[in-house]
């Protein structure tokens, strides 16, 4: 079975600073990651996704994020935080694709709240 | 190009009774996936519809149900509501075979 694991369910930065949110992941089939961010009473938006070509991912809004087959993780990452990026980030991945009409199933890590501080 | 759209935006409802939620797809997009967000946590798959049938359940009870319709909008009935329903409803569309599903704005659900 797959799991995600985010370390750490709050990150306080400070404006400028580097913005690194941790996940971990759990599969017995190469996976498709993806981050993705949620605004405060909004869904979500897909910030980058990892599909088996280059490891490094870059996103939407600055963010990165580096697929490490030998640690199981695709931690993400900012440079310079903004005060706009303050919200909940999900890492999340899929159990399957493709085939048979499906679109795989999403299972999602707990979350982690960015704080963003002036 | 029209994103998923949800409605209704929030809903009030008390145990026992029934509620039906609503999903536009993206334009273009034939598969519908449903998920539950507890305050708090992430959000869990309930089911995905794609030809107008489910296509894979994840650990709801039967009590939660779904229908896609031709133009592959979808709805999420729950029967019998408990105050765990409590929830924000998550719908997320993509293009079968795809890699990405992309989400609406969800549906609060109180049960008081």
């Amino acid at each position: 079975a797959q799991s995600v694991t985010q370390l750490g369910s709050h990150v306080s930065v400070s404006e400028g600073a580097l913005v690194l949110l941790r996940c971990n992941y759990s599969s017995s089939v190469p996976p498709y990651l993806f981050w993705y961010v949620q605004y405060p009473n909004q869904g979500l938006q897909l910030l980058l996704k990892y599909t088996s070509a280059a490891t490094l991912v870059k996103g939407i809004n600055g963010f990165e994020a580096e697929f490490k087959k030998s640690e199981t993780s695709f931690h993400l990452t900012k440079p310079s935080a903004h005060m706009s990026d303050a919200a909940e980030y999900f890492c999340a991945v899929s159990d399957q694709y493709g085939g048979s009409g499906n679109t795989g199933k999403l299972i999602f890590g707990q979350g982690t709240t960015l704080q963003v501080k002036p | 190009e029209t994103g998923v759209t949800q409605s209704p935006t929030h809903l009030i409802k008390t145990r026992g009774q029934q509620v039906t939620l609503r999903c536009s797809s993206q334009s273009g997009h034939n598969t519908v996936s449903w998920y539950q967000q507890a305050l708090g946590q992430g959000p869990q798959f309930i089911f995905q519809y794609y030809r107008e049938e489910e296509n894979g359940r994840g650990n709801f009870p039967p009590r939660f149900s779904g229908l896609q319709f031709p133009n592959y909008s979808s709805e999420l009935n729950v029967n019998a509501l408990e105050l765990d329903d409590s929830a924000l409803y998550l719908c997320a569309s993509s293009l079968a075979g795809s890699d990405t599903q992309y989400f609406g704005p969800g549906t609060r659900l109180t049960v008081l």
